[in-house]
């Protein structure tokens, strides 16, 4: 597609619910990062992928989050028993063999979750 | 660990004149880029400019420009003839030249642009 497609836009779950949150990269891009933000924070750092490869998830916060890229196009990022300070926007970014080199990241609008 | 810092929280600038936002980081690594990316109101962040460490020429793309101070850690964004179209959050941020791809963001500068 001609950009970084995430979807739902908006989210509200009930503490203790379960979400799925999904990004549609820019075709062809092999590298796909998710991020949190606060309000009013930058973008901290949950998981990056290289293809279908999850090669660092160290910012994951707990086990309660999961993040899958199957076939390595399409991502979903997965919390389990969602808590109320998981309430954030979550970005995905994407970026192809030239310009993950260059470092220029290619963001989608985010998901915006709300735990009440 | 690597850290990224921005201690303006929020910046006013007159349409037309030149705003500076500042940006320190702290590293032990000598290869990396730095990169300033604007985030509008609908949220999708873009690339506005990226400096290699690695070079000594700080980076211009039009309006945008960097001072790159490597021995100090600093790295600040500086637009000049301000448009309204500008206003928005700043986001300084780090990466490793090689090794991990992992983006380190500092908390933002919101800038406002006075008509």
């Amino acid at each position: 597609g001609a950009g970084v497609s995430q979807s739902p836009r908006y989210k509200v779950a009930k503490r203790g619910q379960d979400v799925a949150l999904r990004c549609d990269p820019i075709s062809g891009h092999v590298s796909l990062f998710w991020y949190q933000q606060a309000l009013g924070q930058g973008p901290e750092f949950l998981t990056y992928f290289q293809n279908e490869a999850q090669l660092d998830k160290s910012g994951l916060p707990s086990d309660r989050f999961f993040a899958e890229r199957p076939e390595g196009s399409v991502s979903t990022l997965k919390i389990q028993r969602t808590q109320q300070e998981d309430s954030a926007v979550y970005l995905c970014a994407s970026s192809g063999y030239q310009t993950v080199n260059t470092g220029e990241l290619f963001f989608g609008e985010g998901s915006r979750l709300t735990v009440l | 660990a690597q850290t990224v810092t921005q201690s303006q929280p929020e910046m006013s600038v007159q349409e037309a004149e030149t705003v500076t936002l500042s940006c320190t980081y702290d590293t032990s690594e000598s290869d990396y880029y730095l990169f300033w990316y604007k985030q509008p109101p609908s949220r999708q962040m873009i690339l506005v400019i990226r400096q290699e460490a690695y070079k000594q020429q700080n980076a211009t793309e039009n309006r945008f420009s960097v001072n790159f101070q490597k021995a100090a850690k600093s790295f600040s964004l500086k637009i000049s003839d301000s448009q309204l179209g500008d206003a928005a959050m700043y986001f300084c941020a780090y990466r490793l030249y090689s090794g991990t791809y992992k983006y380190i963001f500092g908390t933002g500068t919101r800038l406002k642009v006075l008509a």
